[in-house]
């Protein structure tokens, strides 16, 4: 089974400081990917790495960037968390033409 | 308009009813992701279809690619089939996938 975690289920920060997200698998995907999911508007891509130092901005990339130095490692960072950064953040991964394969999620509350 | 629009966006029914929801597309794909995610926000890949249907327990999935849409049926509904349903496609660069907003669904008992 892929097994795909993430480093807290919940998180709790103040505006201005600066947030780190982890994602690990276990499976040797290429492709990782950081999503936010807000109500009614489902899931929106904020990066996605497709190999290790490789990185592609996606929908929403502004307040945010991403660390991938090893393969199975994918880092989502706020640099200045802000209030509006308040969400529920999915990792995912893939090998190239196959489906995605989600983390747990971290509920992130920004006051 | 969005990419990909589902419906309906909230569906409430009776356990055993038979459930349909539909995922309706613009953009050229090469897969169609079907994705269940339930209260607490864990989210699993039920489907990737390209063509035709696919089946799995009570779950069926099929999709039309000339017609640009896709439908997602649960026979003999449970109160545990009771999530917000996902559809995604992956564009023709095969990196990105485009998400549908969801369609909650509610099985009374």
């Amino acid at each position: 089974d892929v097994k795909v975690t993430q480093s807290s289920r919940y998180l709790v920060k103040r505006t201005g400081e600066k947030v780190f997200l982890e994602c690990v698998q276990d499976m040797d995907h290429e492709n990782m990917f950081w999503y936010r999911q807000d109500p009614g508007l489902g899931l929106r891509l904020i990066y996605f790495s497709y190999d290790v130092k490789m990185k592609e901005k996606g929908d929403i990339p502004e307040g945010y960037s991403v660390s991938r130095e090893k393969k199975e490692r994918f880092s989502l960072i706020l640099e200045s968390a802000s209030t509006n950064q308040t969400s529920m953040y999915l990792c995912a991964t893939q090998v190239s033409g196959s489906t995605q394969y989600f983390g747990p999620g971290t509920r992130l509350l920004v006051l | 308009k969005n990419e990909v629009e589902q419906s309906p966006q909230n569906l409430t029914a009776q356990e055993g009813e038979f459930i349909t929801i539909n995922c309706s597309y613009s953009v050229g794909i090469s897969a169609l992701h079907w994705l269940q995610q339930h209260p607490g926000g864990g989210i699993v890949s039920l489907f990737m279809l390209s063509s035709g249907k696919k089946k799995h327990g009570r779950l069926i999935a099929t999709i039309n690619i000339q017609e640009k849409h896709s439908s997602l049926h649960i026979t003999a509904s449970h109160p545990r089939d009771s999530a917000v349903y996902i559809c995604a496609v992956r564009s023709n660069n095969n990196y990105q996938l485009i998400w549908g907003a969801g369609t909650k669904l509610i099985i009374k008992p």
